[in-house]
């Protein structure tokens, strides 16, 4: 059973980067079986799809945040990483990591972290 | 991008009623979708994935149903936890797009 925890900061300043940690436990990172994603959820609003990567480095982005993020993995922690730049207010939201099953070929996510609001402000 | 329309957008129905929440894509998606249940405060629950497939673990009251541009979500007999919103994605193609959600409410 899959187990994964956000980590970062809870306030951001605008124009600054955010950078979030997925620590995965009870399994591998570089396991064949998932991609590793993050999904964002303005407050009162629905879900985003922000973007996934490989335990090999093959990365997908939303192409609306492309320009801005950064996804990658640590074979050596068991962890991957989201790094967001030029915040804006409208980048305020709770960020989830979660897998995406590869396995089945259907790329659901399948296990999800519970989440971190992230404020950017002043 | 793949747009994904869900109807309705709000429902309000008792325990023990049926209830269907429909999702529509802007293009073909095979069976590439999968449902979500969100509770506030908590991380959304995958509850059936490729269309139709019940997610281990998940009540058997939960079905899901169609393929390339519509689909439905049921629930044959609500629960009282089953009050929560509803999300549709397709992971045909990149970006892997949501629905707006449906709110599920008490009568």
């Amino acid at each position: 059973q899959l187990h994964l925890q956000e980590s970062g900061p809870g306030l951001v300043k605008p124009s600054e980067t955010l950078s979030l940690t997925c620590t995965v436990s009870g399994g591998s990172i570089s396991s064949t079986n998932y991609y590793w994603g993050w999904i964002r959820q303005p407050p009162g609003k629905g879900l985003e799809w922000i973007g996934n990567i490989y335990y090999s480095g093959s990365t997908y982005f939303n192409p609306s945040l492309r320009s801005r993020v950064t996804i990658s993995v640590d074979t050596s922690s068991n962890q991957f990483s989201l790094k967001l730049r030029s915040l804006t207010a409208a980048d305020t939201a709770v960020y989830y990591c979660a897998t995406q099953g590869y396995s089945s070929g259907y790329y659901e996510l399948d296990y999800w972290g519970q989440g971190t609001l992230v404020t950017v402000s002043s | 991008d793949i747009q994904m329309t869900q109807s309705p957008s709000s429902l309000s129905a008792s325990v023990g009623d049926r209830v269907t929440i429909t999702c529509r894509a802007s293009q073909t998606i095979g069976s590439y979708l999968n449902w979500y249940q969100q509770k506030p405060g908590k991380a959304p629950k995958l509850l059936i994935y490729a269309a139709s497939s019940l997610q281990s673990g998940v009540p058997s009251r939960f079905s899901g149903s169609g393929s390339g541009t519509d689909f439905t979500l049921t629930i044959s007999s609500l629960q009282p936890e089953d009050f929560a919103s509803y999300y549709c994605q397709q992971s045909y193609s990149y970006p892997h797009t949501f629905g707006q959600g449906t709110k599920l409410e008490i009568k």
